[in-house]
């Protein structure tokens, strides 16, 4: 099972919107409304901000959104803010393996 | 309050076999829907999902690991061990354990919404 294609990096200026794509297959993200966005700053773990592509746990601000066209899924960051900086990852449930499979990462930088 | 905390070993040699612990708070792996998961993720690189259990004792693995891997659960203490076989250097990561739990209408979620510290394992003779 390869994992989701992510761009490595993404940046943007304080206020601006960025989007962050992940590329998979018809049987994981195209397949299912399962795809999840994980946010990590260096040196932490994980941290949910979307799951089932569009739902945001409470707490997550809703600057952070999540879409989903055929076999691509994407997380927006509206607003961008310093804190934003961090990777990303997405995840999809996948038929072929049933374990989740998660995306090559991207790197969010605040210009 | 949902807690996970990753326990065992930092330094490995090779072939050796590597046991983790996760013991966890806020929740019982006997409730209906609830999981526990180990991903891990190699210094500057990617996660990867190694393997997940269930509440009714349902056990998935990565294929690429499956040979190596064994995922158990001890419900009266909270906890989910990972033993891993026959380690090797490329197998360097932090290993973290996560929760998954069930969604609002009461099915199985397929995302990790809780997620323990990690604990970094280094393979090296």
């Amino acid at each position: 099972q390869s994992a989701l294609t992510q761009p490595a990096s993404v940046s943007g200026s304080p206020g601006q919107s960025i989007t962050i794509s992940c590329t998979g297959t018809s049987s994981d993200v195209g397949g299912y409304n399962h795809v999840s966005w994980y946010q990590q700053h260096p040196g932490k773990a994980p941290k949910l901000m979307i799951y089932d592509v569009t739902n945001r746990p409470s707490g997550v601000s809703n600057r952070f959104s999540g879409s989903k066209s055929g076999n691509t899924a994407s997380l927006t960051i509206s607003g961008l803010q310093a804190e934003d900086e961090a990777d990303y990852y997405c995840s999809s449930y996948t038929s072929s393996i049933t374990l989740d499979v998660f995306g090559t990462g991207t790197k969010v930088t605040v210009l | 309050q949902i807690t996970l905390k990753e326990s065992g070993p930092t330094l490995v040699k090779p072939t050796q076999t590597l046991t983790l612990t996760c013991t966890f708070s806020g929740f019982s792996l006997s409730t209906s829907g609830v999981g526990v998961g180990w991903i891990r993720q190699p210094p500057g690189k990617a996660l990867e999902c190694l393997a997940l259990i269930y509440w009714n004792d349902d056990k998935h693995y990565s294929p690429s690991l499956k040979s190596r891997l064994t995922i158990t659960k001890d419900t009266s203490k909270n906890q989910v061990v990972l033993t891993m076989t026959n380690m090797d250097p490329v197998d360097t990561a932090t290993y973290y354990c996560a929760h998954r739990g069930v969604t609002i209408f009461g099915v199985v979620s397929y995302y990790f919404d809780y997620w323990g510290q990690g604990t970094l394992v280094t393979v090296s003779s």
